[in-house]
């Protein structure tokens, strides 16, 4: 069946350094990709997504694009600031409305 | 913006108890869903619903059971709550697009956050 996997961390990073969560996928068809985030004591947001090979989702200095080659949706911040502590979640949805959930990867950014 | 409410954040129940968690959406949304999160699991979905009066099982249904009686409420039931139901309880609700466009969004509230003793 569909699945997501995904590094579980935690992460930990210092202030203004380079960051990227690991995601892979597997899913029958053409599934859309997603990245929500969850700050602490909050519900999950939409981060950013991607519909199609190839396509770049980004929002608020995030990117990650859509590998069908390496069923990849890798999220990368050139520069994370401690205000980006949370736990990622990777995602994906298929044609029908259900979201199949990696485990989540939980960020610790220090000044 | 979208708003999905979850009316109660934090809960204690006694194991046995049958237990509520409403939640109500804004945006006259057709397909509203229960995911349950666990450390280290992710979210897992407990069911959704497509229209009113219309649910499906989704991944761990077992212990629970949906309302949807009117279009911008959908109810999450423990008949009879248990220690293992202690977790955090995602609302979620999203647009129907016609053909089914994967890359709509689906918005979550806050969370509620249960404890069985």
């Amino acid at each position: 069946g569909d699945s997501v996997t995904q590094m579980e961390g935690p992460v930990t990073l210092s202030e203004e350094a380079f960051l990227t969560i690991n995601c892979t996928y597997t899913a029958t068809g053409y599934p859309s990709l997603f990245w929500y985030v969850q700050y602490p004591g909050e519900g999950l947001q939409l981060l950013l997504k991607a519909t199609k090979a190839d396509d770049k989702g980004s929002n608020k200095g995030f990117e990650a694009t859509y590998r069908k080659e390496t069923t990849s949706f890798h999220l990368e911040k050139g520069s994370v600031q401690v205000s980006d502590s949370a736990v990622y979640f990777c995602a994906l949805k298929t044609s029908y409305d259900k979201v199949i959930f990696g485990p989540g990867t939980s960020l610790s950014v220090i000044p | 913006d979208v708003k999905v409410t979850q009316s109660s954040r934090y809960l204690v129940k006694r194991t046995g108890e049958k237990v509520f968690l409403e939640c109500v959406q804004d945006m006259d949304h057709e397909n509203m869903f229960w995911y349950r999160q666990d450390p280290g699991l992710g979210l897992r979905l407990i069911y959704f619903s497509y229209d009113v009066k219309m649910k499906e099982k989704g991944d761990i249904p077992e212990g629970y059971s949906v309302s949807r009686e009117k279009k911008e409420r959908f109810s999450l039931i423990l008949e009879s709550a248990s220690t293992n139901q202690t977790s955090m309880y995602l609302c979620a609700s999203s647009l129907v697009v016609w053909g089914q466009d994967p890359g709509n969004t689906i918005y979550f509230g806050e969370g509620s956050w249960l404890t069985v003793v």
